[in-house]
């Protein structure tokens, strides 16, 4: 059981706009900000929203980031066949370490 | 740019002893915080801890705290990753990576070391 919760799948068809959503507590999402993370298949997770709604170099600005209160999201908008992935949110929590979420699986249909 | 290359596969039998690698960019190795992350088979992403190579100030996840060990040697900019002894439960692709601060994004990572532990 994973202490931020996402859901664990997600699907969308090419073009369409795709949320993840990553639920917390006022100790980790509440206190801190929240990451996203990208893993294709075989390959090591690449960051790919920091500081709640930040891109680092080279991501598409076609994913964004938001958070409120306890809760963020992450959106796809103009869904590709390449996005197709395992997506994690992170945070830092009170508790002295960082927690990752379960993880959502993204299908592109 | 932050280069994070790990020691290769290791295949171990449980009660042995293993200590894997995280060898950074020499230049500004001290100057960021390392993380470990454990990936079981099929499973998601799972923080293990923390490390300042400037200072080895070590943070720990409490699910890890005693099972492994996180250390760093800055004049080799080399982290590392121990058990003492090594259970089939801890199977899984290991990863290093990168962050500004330890509450940051780890915006560079290991290309990951897999650790099959079986009889």
């Amino acid at each position: 059981q994973s202490v931020l919760t996402q859901p664990p799948s997600a699907s969308g068809t090419p073009g369409q706009r795709v949320t993840i959503s990553c639920s917390g507590s006022s100790s980790n999402i509440g206190s801190n900000t929240v990451h996203w993370y990208q893993q294709l298949p075989g390959t090591a997770p690449k960051l790919l929203i920091y500081s709640n709604n930040q891109r680092p170099s080279g991501v598409p600005d076609r994913f964004s980031g938001s958070k409120s209160g306890t809760s963020a999201s992450l959106a796809i908008s103009g869904l590709q066949s390449e996005d197709e992935a395992d997506y994690y949110c992170a945070a830092w929590d009170e508790s002295l370490n960082s927690v990752f979420g379960g993880g959502t699986k993204l299908t592109v249909l | 740019e932050v280069q994070l290359v790990q020691s290769g596969a290791e295949v171990k039998k449980p009660g042995e002893s293993l200590k894997i690698s995280c060898r950074g960019s020499k230049n500004s190795f001290t100057n960021y915080w390392i993380a470990w992350v454990r990936q079981m088979p099929g499973k998601g992403l799972e923080w293990m801890g923390i490390i300042y190579p400037g200072d080895s100030e070590t943070k720990y996840s409490p699910s890890f705290q005693g099972q492994v060990t996180i250390s760093a040697d800055k004049s080799i900019s080399t982290a590392y990753l121990q058990w003492s002894s090594l259970k089939a439960s801890d199977t899984a692709m290991y990863y290093c990576a990168t962050a500004e601060k330890h509450t940051s994004g780890y915006d560079y990572w290991g290309q990951g070391t897999l650790v099959t532990v079986s009889s």
